[in-house]
């Protein structure tokens, strides 16, 4: 099993550019969700999902969308790029809600 | 929508010393604990859990958890710290009930010197 993979890792954007990060998991967990880390501030949580055509908002979700077509994947779109959103980003998987989750490896945005 | 505190942001200890990071959460409901641990440059491992039964939790690499419903926490202990404990520790809380996220506290760095 690859677990949580993540692309891609690293990335400088401009700002008002939009992208996506891609994150994709193989082990058939319902919960996927989006975190950004920065510095003094943990982990926030952006969006989540508890399966394929859910999704719901987290700590904060402006100037970000989700969608979960399938089980595997769970694309975060960033829309139009700020500074602000300069950071690192997060996606993680569990089966459940008492289940460990599992994190991909992260990737590191930059906006100019 | 339950929360997380993590009362210290950075904890320094000598090696070989007792460390205890605390975490209290806030939540309406039932909720399961965990802790995480970051290492420079990596990403997040499981450390410990709580879920239910025995309040005292043990994880790996020596550490354990208590937890107490009555005070809301759930603070982390080591006996004996090595200096390969130096990392980045998450406190997390989820809500027993389906279709709600783990949210996490914003860390506390322990630093171990010799």
């Amino acid at each position: 099993n690859a677990g949580v993979t993540q692309t891609p890792k690293f990335q400088v954007l401009k700002t008002g550019q939009s992208m996506t990060l891609q994150c994709a998991q193989d082990m058939n967990h319902e919960y996927m969700s989006w975190y950004r880390q920065d510095p003094g501030m943990g982990l926030r949580l952006i969006h989540y999902s508890v399966g394929a055509g859910i999704t719901d908002q987290g700590e904060v979700p402006n100037g970000y969308n989700v969608s979960r077509s399938t089980t595997e994947d769970f694309p975060l779109r960033l829309l139009s790029a700020a500074p602000s959103q300069t950071s690192v980003y997060f996606c993680a998987s569990r089966k459940g809600q008492t289940y460990e989750q599992y994190f991909g490896p992260g990737t590191r945005l930059t906006v100019t | 929508a339950q929360s997380v505190t993590q009362l210290d942001s950075q904890v320094p200890v000598f090696e070989e010393a007792p460390v205890e990071l605390r975490c209290n959460y806030s939540s309406s409901v039932s909720v399961y604990l965990f802790w995480y641990v970051q290492y420079p440059n990596q990403g997040l491992q499981l450390l410990l859990k709580y879920l239910s039964g025995s309040t005292l939790v043990k994880g790996i690499n020596g550490f354990e958890a208590e937890f107490n419903k009555s005070q809301t926490s759930f603070h982390l202990r080591k006996p004996s710290v090595h200096i390969s404990d130096t990392a980045e520790y998450f406190c997390a809380v989820s809500e027993a009930q389906a279709g709600t996220a783990l949210i996490f506290g914003k860390g506390t760095t322990l630093s171990v010197s010799s």
